[in-house]
């Protein structure tokens, strides 16, 4: 199929952490991104990775990429009440063209 | 400072009217882009652009109009052939391959 695919909510405690999954279609897509939306904001790109790594790390960022699974996952460790927001995942798909999931919402709770 | 800008935040709109949602860019990036995001979904491509003088539609370009005169500028028009126009709207801009930067976005409510 088109679509990327994301569970739609995910509940965590303050101080654990997080794992945000996304299955995507196209096994050519260059980069897979994540991003996090804020109410009634726009969106802002926390990381990327590219498609011939299988792990990348930014602080309390961890992101895994399973290619033969086509599988993306995102960890935040150690999640505050700020992570709370909408994450998005996207491909990329041909020049700039990037596909959307539907978003994961985070809420964290104390 | 540099960023993406859209006007206005809030957009109020009566059936049968042509609205143009603006987009502004000062990071000298080529490719622009519009997105609509309904509730519970993800982003859908309105148009983008590459280049000045230059734009191709989206996936869901039918009832929108786009402009590319100037390349720190591409305005929306939402026209009245749009028949659920209500959705927010997002503008990005790239300079390559990799990530879109994002405006604010602005919500259009039809009345």
């Amino acid at each position: 199929g088109e679509d990327v695919e994301q569970s739609l909510f995910l509940s965590v405690r303050e101080g654990d952490s997080s794992v945000i999954n996304c299955t995507y279609t196209d096994s050519s897509s260059t980069y897979l991104y994540w991003y996090k939306q804020e109410p009634g904001a726009g969106l802002q790109l926390l990381t990327y990775i590219f498609s011939n790594m299988d792990m990348k790390q930014d602080q309390r960022l961890t992101v895994l990429l399973n290619k033969k699974d086509k599988h993306l996952s995102l960890r935040i460790a150690d999640t505050q009440t700020g992570d709370s927001a909408i994450y998005f995942c996207a491909e990329s798909r041909g020049y700039n063209k990037l596909i959307f999931g539907a978003g994961t919402r985070l809420a964290v709770h104390p | 400072d540099g960023g993406i800008t859209q006007s206005p935040k809030y957009l109020f709109r009566k059936e049968g009217q042509n609205v143009t949602l603006s987009c502004e860019q000062n990071l000298n990036h080529d490719a622009m882009y519009w997105y609509r995001q309904d509730p519970g979904q993800g982003l859908r491509l309105i148009y983008y652009s590459q280049i000045v003088n230059d734009f191709q539609k989206g996936d869901i370009a039918e009832g929108y109009s786009v402009s590319r005169e100037k390349k720190e500028s591409f305005p929306l028009t939402v026209t009245s052939a749009q028949k659920n126009p209500t959705a927010f709207y997002l503008c990005a801009s790239s300079m390559t391959v990799d990530e879109q930067f994002f405006g604010p976005g602005t919500r259009l409510t039809v009345l």
